[in-house]
């Protein structure tokens, strides 16, 4: 069964302190991996596409990773307008629907 | 400014009392969905269309309903609205384009009681 899981649930920092959210997923043939943030009351805002093992994007203090089994997004110096919950979505080779398997977010909140 | 429009953000019904949620983008996009989301459940599909004319089922269907007549509206109906359709819903575009992103509304929050 295709599956996404996303680690941990909720993480706290002190602006300027480093860290990774992780994101697993089980899925049979992966067309891409996609990571969005969501604000509060508010829809998931996109961050990165990841298609292959290897690669790498980058988007101010973000860094999206790709493995075969996980990705990771690096927060590098995180300030407090990076408090969000963080959402990851792989989408299967199989089907027409362009469907999206979600993670549950991983919640941030950075303190000042 | 590309976007995707919802409304009504916020809504208090009663059980069975029919109502639209709408949803427009103005991106030209083929590609349109619905999602429900709630606490420890993520984000599921309700429903899809890969263009107009053209609709399908996602993860959770029952009790739902969609059109699609024109490009760029894409409506949930909820005809008899129960409690367990109380939840954040969210509407969705991407292009057509391979492994484009989804871009979303900013939700509209159903209480049905």
């Amino acid at each position: 069964e295709d599956q996404v899981t996303q680690s941990p649930e909720a993480l706290r920092l002190q602006e300027g302190e480093s860290s990774s959210l992780n994101c697993s997923y089980t899925v049979s043939g992966l067309r891409g991996l996609f990571w969005y943030r969501q604000d509060p009351g508010k829809g998931p805002e996109f961050l990165f596409t990841l298609y292959s093992a290897g690669e790498e994007k980058e988007k101010e203090r973000l860094k999206a990773t790709l493995t075969k089994k996980e990705s990771f997004l690096h927060i590098t110096a995180p300030k407090p307008e990076d408090s969000a919950t963080y959402l990851c979505a792989v989408q299967a080779n199989a089907g027409n629907n362009r469907k999206l398997i979600w993670g549950l977010g991983t919640s941030l909140a950075v303190n000042p | 400014e590309a976007q995707v429009t919802q409304n009504p953000r916020y809504l208090i019904t009663v059980t069975g009392k029919k109502l639209t949620v709408t949803c427009s983008q103005n991106m030209n996009h083929e590609y349109m969905s619905w999602y429900r989301q709630d606490p420890g459940l993520g984000l599921r599909q309700i429903y899809y269309s890969m263009n107009v004319e053209v609709t399908d089922k996602g993860d959770v269907p029952e009790g739902y309903k969609v059109s699609r007549k024109e490009k760029r509206n894409f409506p949930l109906i909820l005809e008899s609205p129960s409690p367990n359709q109380t939840s954040l819903y969210f509407c969705a575009s991407s292009s057509s384009t391979r492994n484009s992103p989804l871009h979303f509304g900013n939700g509209t929050r159903l209480t049905v009681t």
